[in-house]
């Protein structure tokens, strides 16, 4: 069965420091996609990126990098220089296969990240 | 700008209330989705649209019943709810309606549910 673990609960970190968001899943398909989700304190996820399966190249946007590994099955999120506005809960998530119309999104049970000032 | 509304964002209901959740996707997309997130568990899928057709029913209890009249709108009513059903009701989008797992959802803010 698929499966996406965020062993951290909970980070807290000052201002200015880089702080790195783990994600270990387990899939036996050989196609799949990755995601991560911000959720703050207002309750909507907001899309942060979506990675296939065959694509290990690092990504980086802005104070935002993440790095993909096959062959650790993990998918870590990096936040540079973090900032109080990055206060959050951020979910990992892998799509399943379905073969009936939809997408199913496995979600982590996602780690709270605190920044303070 | 977000492209999927939910309302209520809160609502306190008692247990023999009957209410509903509305959720509102202005991105052209062919699928909706009904999520439950409770605090420390990772979020439960619980309905699917697509092409207004319901896909999946992830065994939840018949005192949630979903409703999509067409692809823009989908409702969650609620009825005799129990203590446990409080939490945060999620309702996404997405391009849909091919079953290819690259899509991205995209999520509404959320109902705050509490049942008393």
């Amino acid at each position: 069965a698929q499966k996406v673990t965020q062993a951290q609960t909970e980070i807290s970190v000052v201002e200015k420091e880089d702080v790195t968001l783990d994600c270990v899943y387990e899939t036996r398909d050989t196609t799949y996609y990755l995601f991560w989700y911000k959720q703050p304190p207002s309750g909507e996820l907001v899309f942060l990126i979506r990675r296939n399966s065959f694509d290990e190249q690092n990504e980086i946007s802005g104070r935002y990098s993440w790095n993909f590994q096959k062959s650790t099955s993990s998918f870590n999120f990096t936040i540079t220089a973090s900032q109080v506005v990055d206060s959050a809960v951020y979910f990992c998530a892998l799509s399943e296969v379905r073969g009936t119309g939809f997408q199913k999104l496995v979600f982590g049970t996602g780690t709270r990240l605190l920044v303070s000032p | 700008e977000t492209g999927v509304t939910q309302t209520p964002r809160h609502l306190v209901m008692g247990m023999t209330n009957k209410k509903s959740l509305k959720c509102e996707q202005h991105l052209g997309h062919n699928a909706m989705y009904w999520y439950k997130q409770s605090a420390k568990k990772p979020l439960e899928l619980m309905f699917v649209y697509s092409l207004e057709e319901r896909v999946e029913n992830n065994s939840v209890p018949s005192r949630f019943s979903p409703e999509c009249p067409n692809s823009s709108h989908l409702f969650l009513h609620l009825h005799t709810l129990q203590p446990e059903d409080s939490a945060l009701y999620l309702c996404a989008s997405s391009q849909g309606g091919t079953g290819v797992i690259q899509e991205t959802q995209y999520f509404g803010p959320g109902t705050r549910l509490l049942v008393l």
